[in-house]
């Protein structure tokens, strides 16, 4: 079964910082997908980023951008200067290409600080 | 609607009571999606429908929760026989197909069983 962990419960980053969330997961698939969702207050889950395994280049999505390591199965997000709206529970999620069984980490709450 | 949409918004239920959910997906999204998420935690897979395939039921965490889905489109999940440990939000996705196509969530039931 693929596990996926995020060894952050909470971080907080002052506005206009840079932060990076951790995630790792556990697999023995070749072909994957990996997520970043984002889970404000409102509790309307919101996709941030999303990565191909058997893409080399790192995604990115205008402030937002990964860090995938697929040796080390790794799959971090940075967030460039950071906004308020940016406060918000984000989770990590893998899916492997043979099926759509979607894993969730249990999440890192994000606060940023004015 | 535009999005996914869910209702009720919040239940609360007696223990023992049966329960209903129904999740409206995006209209031409074939991929539909059920999710737990417990307080703090992150989300677990319960069920995945794609098209006229067989559900996939992996996730169901017994043989009180099944899940149905009508002409393709509107689902119900059905909680039988409520329990404490049931309490949690329970989030519907939609998408155009399986893997890498975005998943569209809705806003969640609450549901909370006394």
């Amino acid at each position: 079964a693929q596990t996926v962990t995020q060894s952050q419960p909470e971080m907080s980053v002052q506005e206009a910082e840079t932060v990076t969330l951790s995630c790792t997961y556990d697999t023995s698939e070749n072909n994957y997908y990996l997520f970043w969702y984002k889970q404000p207050p409102s509790r309307q889950m919101i996709l941030v980023i999303r990565q191909e395994a058997y893409k080399q280049q790192n995604a990115t999505e205008n402030r937002f951008s990964v860090n995938f390591q697929k040796a080390a199965k790794s799959f971090s997000l940075k967030i460039s200067d950071s906004q308020l709206g940016d406060t918000a529970m984000y989770f990590c999620a893998f899916m492997k290409h043979s099926n759509n069984d979607m894993r969730f980490g249990a999440g890192t709450r994000l606060t940023v600080k004015p | 609607g535009a999005g996914v949409s869910q209702s009720p918004s919040n239940k609360v239920t007696e223990k023992g009571k049966d329960v209903e959910l129904r999740c409206d997906p995006i209209s031409g999204h074939t991929a539909l999606y059920w999710y737990r998420q417990s307080l703090g935690q992150g989300l677990e897979f319960l069920i995945y429908f794609q098209g006229n395939s067989a559900p996939d039921k992996s996730g169901l965490p017994s043989d009180r929760f099944s899940a149905e889905r009508t002409g393709g489109s509107v689902s119900t999940l059905t909680i039988q026989r409520t329990q404490q440990e049931d309490s949690a939000v329970y989030l519907c996705a939609s998408g155009a197909g399986a893997g890498y196509n975005e998943q569209f969530f809705g806003p969640g039931t609450r549901l909370t069983v006394l």
